[in-house]
């Protein structure tokens, strides 16, 4: 089984500024990991994935993220955040195709909420 | 482009009424079906899932049920809801076990 923990509940950061979400996960196979982001009273949306391939993800609204085997991390990061990024972000991961016994369904973390102040 | 709905957008019920939350996803076929419970700072947590009509997993007892009737169609009810089940319920599909997660906007329920 997987678990996945974001590390911060809550994140205040001023607007312009650069900001690090972090996840640490846990899983005995071969995981896929994804970001995703949910603005107040609405669903969730994909931000980025990482598969295979390169480490280093880059997804919509300027996120980006690094694949960290060893360290078993999967850290959201924007160089300048705006107003606009206030929202909750949710790490998850599943087991990949080769290992695993889940098919493939999705462990949340906690959430972390961004809050960008002017 | 693929779409997913849910109704109601909330719904405020007294305990011990019925419950049903439908799901429906357009421009896509045979996709996997997934109904999921948000508590205020608990994360998501998956109820069911479902891999094509009448198939349906549950992953927590509890006292929600789920069907799927139709390809694109999922249903998530309650025959007597507790205070316990007020939530923020959210529906979503994929094209497959393996890959990602597309959600619906949610139904905000309140039980009274």
């Amino acid at each position: 089984a997987q678990s996945v923990t974001q590390l911060d509940s809550q994140v205040p950061v001023f607007e312009e500024a650069p900001v690090e979400l972090r996840c640490n996960y846990s899983s005995s196979v071969s995981v896929y990991l994804f970001w995703y982001v949910q603005y107040p009273n609405q669903g969730l949306q994909l931000l980025l994935k990482y598969l295979s391939g390169s480490t280093l993800v880059k997804g919509i609204n300027g996120f980006e993220a690094e694949f960290n085997k060893s360290q078993t991390s999967f850290h959201l990061r924007k160089p300048s955040v705006h107003i606009s990024d206030t929202a909750e972000y949710f790490c998850a991961v599943s087991e990949t195709e080769a290992g695993g016994t889940s098919y493939g369904k999705l462990t949340f973390g906690q959430g972390t909420i961004l809050t960008v102040h002017p | 482009s693929q779409t997913i709905h849910q109704w109601p957008a909330t719904l405020v019920q007294p305990v011990g009424s019925p419950l049903s939350l439908e799901c429906t996803v357009e421009g896509t076929s045979n996709p996997n079906l997934y109904w999921y419970r948000q508590a205020a700072g608990r994360g998501l947590q998956l109820l069911f899932y479902s891999v094509g009509i009448g198939q349906i997993s549950s992953e927590v007892p509890q006292n929600l049920s789920a069907s799927r009737p139709q390809d694109r169609q999922f249903i998530l009810s309650s025959k007597k809801l507790l205070l316990s089940d007020s939530g923020f319920y959210l529906c979503a599909w994929s094209g497959g076990f393996y890959n990602e997660q597309f959600f619906g906007p949610g139904t905000r329920l309140t039980v009274l």
